[in-house]
């Protein structure tokens, strides 16, 4: 267990369905990302949270739509996704703009749109 | 825009046997990280560089960062066959804006 933690581990859904990954952290980091892992490809950074405002939206199709209600929390919601957005997410935090210790990751959440 | 690349992207090596990893990025940045991944699971950080001629050792495992040079290496010494996994490494932009870039990752297999 890193500190990270991320619901659900697994998750399957149709292309109609809308559905929330939630991501929590209490290490008292104030910067939360959301990054796509997808097979083949490099790490891609989609959102970034710093004291639960948005940074940075790195051009993600409107499907994908985060929350940060506070520096804890974090959520991806999902709506009428594609085949092709099925992958591993992974969730980060950090403390910010210091960066001394880099992220800590989650255990990340398997998507498969079917 | 910054670019990290690692090479080699896949790499399998013997136990016993000695090798490096490079990662090279595009502009100015001092810190840098080292994570692994194994099959399905998550990034588990390795190593924090924060300064030029920084090394960390743990285990078989050597990280070092050459910023002039806008290098990194990983080194592995004497390689097991609990290596086996993706290395990546991870630059701070220096632009204050808490984003890191990933490389691209190597698969380490070691092979019996």
């Amino acid at each position: 267990e890193t500190g990270v933690t991320q619901t659900p581990r697994h998750l399957v859904m149709g292309m109609t369905n809308k559905k929330s990954l939630k991501c929590e952290q209490h290490l008292g980091h104030n910067a939360m990302y959301w990054y796509k892992q997808s097979a083949k490809k490099p790490l891609e950074l989609m959102f970034v949270y710093n004291f639960k405002e948005q940074t940075e939206n790195n051009s993600v199709p409107s499907r994908f739509s985060p929350e940060c209600p506070n520096s804890s929390h974090l959520f991806l919601h999902l709506h009428t996704l594609q085949p092709e957005d099925s992958a591993l997410y992974l969730c980060a935090s950090s403390l910010g703009d210091t960066l001394n210790y880099g992220y800590t990751f989650g255990s990340g959440t398997r998507l498969t749109v079917v | 825009e910054l670019k990290v690349e690692q090479n080699p992207l896949f790499l399998s090596m013997q136990e016993g046997k000695n090798y490096t990893i490079y990662c090279n990025y595009s502009t100015t940045s001092d810190r840098l990280y080292w994570y692994r991944q194994d099959p399905g699971k998550s990034l588990e950080s390795l190593f924090v560089l924060l300064s030029n001629g920084a090394v960390k050792q743990e285990g078989r495992l050597m990280a070092s960062l050459d910023t002039k040079a806008r290098l990194s290496t990983l080194h592995i010494t004497a390689a097991v066959h609990d290596l086996s996994a993706t290395y990546f490494c991870a630059v701070d932009s220096n632009f204050g804006n808490e984003k890191l870039t990933f490389g691209t990752g190597t698969r380490l297999t070691i092979i019996p």
